[in-house]
């Protein structure tokens, strides 16, 4: 069974630093590109990073280049998100999800979510 | 960067309604569209993908249609189950990677 398990998330203050981790399990890890998608409170989905399945392609969106950084260690089957600078906006779930690889990129295994708080 | 609009913002129907969302890009996007279906608390559940291939497992009462701009999400007979919100996705475009629509909440009337 495929799972995706995020861990890191809770409260920062404005500026502050927070990494956060998503263990898979299930399928080989290293065969697929993942990514970082957010939620805001009461809000929409909002994708924020891609990293390949070698992590020889990243992509940001412009809300948190600059600011965050994606990595994964396929060998600890593993995938990271460091987010610095953060600001009140950041607070959101952070979701990890699989890309299939299909030409559309959908995402078709997510994990239960993170939440991370942004507040003085 | 393409934009995607979702109509209505939110819709409310009976169960056994047909149900009808659409999703325009803001420029041709071919075929690379994606729905998702979110429940209250819930991670996003992959429905649609490539706008018309049902993924597996997602009963067949969903179904999708469209390319370039204008995309339709069907639900044939809604089920309690049904009542959500559902995101369209688009890949077409890089930079962003990935872009969603606003979403569609679905209630119960």
């Amino acid at each position: 069974e495929v799972q995706l398990v995020e861990s890191g998330g809770g409260l920062v203050q404005p500026g502050g630093s927070l990494r956060l981790s998503c263990a898979a399990s299930g399928f080989t890890f290293s065969s697929y590109s993942m990514n970082w998608v957010r939620q805001a409170p009461g809000k929409g989905l909002e994708w924020v990073s891609y990293i390949s399945s070698s992590s020889s392609t990243i992509y940001y969106a412009d809300s948190v280049k600059g600011r965050f950084t994606i990595s994964r260690d396929n060998a600890k089957n593993s995938l990271y998100l460091q987010m610095n600078s953060l600001r009140d906006e950041d607070t959101a779930v952070y979701y990890c999800a699989r890309d299939t690889g299909y030409d559309t990129d959908p995402f078709d295994y997510w994990g239960q979510g993170t939440l991370v708080t942004v507040s003085s | 960067d393409i934009q995607m609009t979702q109509s209505p913002s939110s819709l409310s129907a009976s169960v056994g309604d047909r149900v009808t969302i659409t999703c325009r890009a803001s420029q041709s996007i071919s075929s690379y569209l994606n729905w998702y279906q979110q429940k209250p608390g819930k991670a996003p559940k992959l429905l649609i993908y490539a706008a018309s291939s049902l993924q597996s497992g997602v009963p067949s009462r969903f179904s999708g249609s469209g390319s370039g701009t204008d995309f339709t999400l069907t639900i044939s007979s809604l089920q309690p189950e049904d009542f959500a919100t559902y995101y369209c996705q688009q890949s077409y475009s890089t930079p962003p990677r990935v872009t969603f629509g606003q979403g569609t909440r679905l209630e119960i009337k």
